[in-house]
């Protein structure tokens, strides 16, 4: 079965601080893609930031990166300088390049972030 | 480029009826995907549709059904409505099929309460 875990669903960080979110996934394939996506109080869902599975090196997005460890199916992300506008609900995610998965997204059931000022 | 549209934001209906919800992909964007959103379940994927066929289904019931046009456009429905249906549905639309980092892009999602 495919899974995805987050296993803090609430975390705070101090503004200007940082922050790690965890997550670990499961899955029997070797090539999938990784993605963390952020969901603002009603609003859109939009993509943080993706990690390819063959790819050794950790992404970053500005403040954002990764901390991918295959071996151990996990995928964290750190948020560096905390900003008031990193409050959210983060999902981790990964996906299958197969064709009969198409375009689904295995989901983890969230983190909520609160960033205080 | 406008980003993906669901109508109705909201709705509300009891236990029995049926409902249709409607999602507007990204202009040239072939995939749109449903997901339900619960507290505490994260995203359950519904169903995929790629250039007006189903192309992957998830683990729920007949009830859910979809469909897409030659537009792209994409409708779900949920007939014989229950209490658990209640939920964020939410839409995703990506450029094209399964190979690379297709990014989905999310719509603002229905929110349905089932009375």
């Amino acid at each position: 079965a495919q899974t995805v875990t987050q296993s803090q669903p609430e975390m705070s960080v101090q503004e200007a601080e940082t922050v790690t979110l965890s997550c670990t996934y499961d899955t029997s394939e070797s090539d999938y893609y990784l993605f963390w996506y952020k969901q603002p109080p009603s609003r859109q869902m939009i993509l943080v930031i993706r990690q390819e599975a063959y790819k050794q090196q950790n992404a970053t997005e500005n403040r954002f990166s990764v901390n991918f460890q295959k071996a151990a199916k996990s995928f964290s992300l750190k948020i560096s300088d905390s900003q008031l506008g990193d409050a959210a609900m983060y999902f981790c995610a990964y996906r299958l390049p197969r064709v009969d998965t198409g375009n689904q997204f295995y989901f983890g059931t969230g983190t909520s972030l609160t960033v205080i000022p | 480029k406008a980003g993906v549209t669901q109508t109705p934001r909201y709705l509300i209906k009891t236990r029995g009826q049926q409902v249709t919800l409607s999602c507007s992909p990204i202009s040239g964007h072939r995939s749109v995907s449903w997901y339900q959103q619960t507290p505490g379940q994260g995203l359950q994927f519904l169903f995929e549709y790629f250039s007006e066929t189903q192309r992957n289904k998830g683990n729920f019931p007949g009830r859910f059904s979809g469909r897409q046009f030659s537009n792209s456009r994409s409708e779900m429905n949920v007939s014989t409505l229950e209490l658990g249906d209640s939920a964020l549905y939410l839409c995703a639309s990506s450029l094209t099929g399964t190979g690379g980092r297709n990014e989905q892009f999310f719509g603002p999602g229905t929110r349905l309460t089932v009375l």
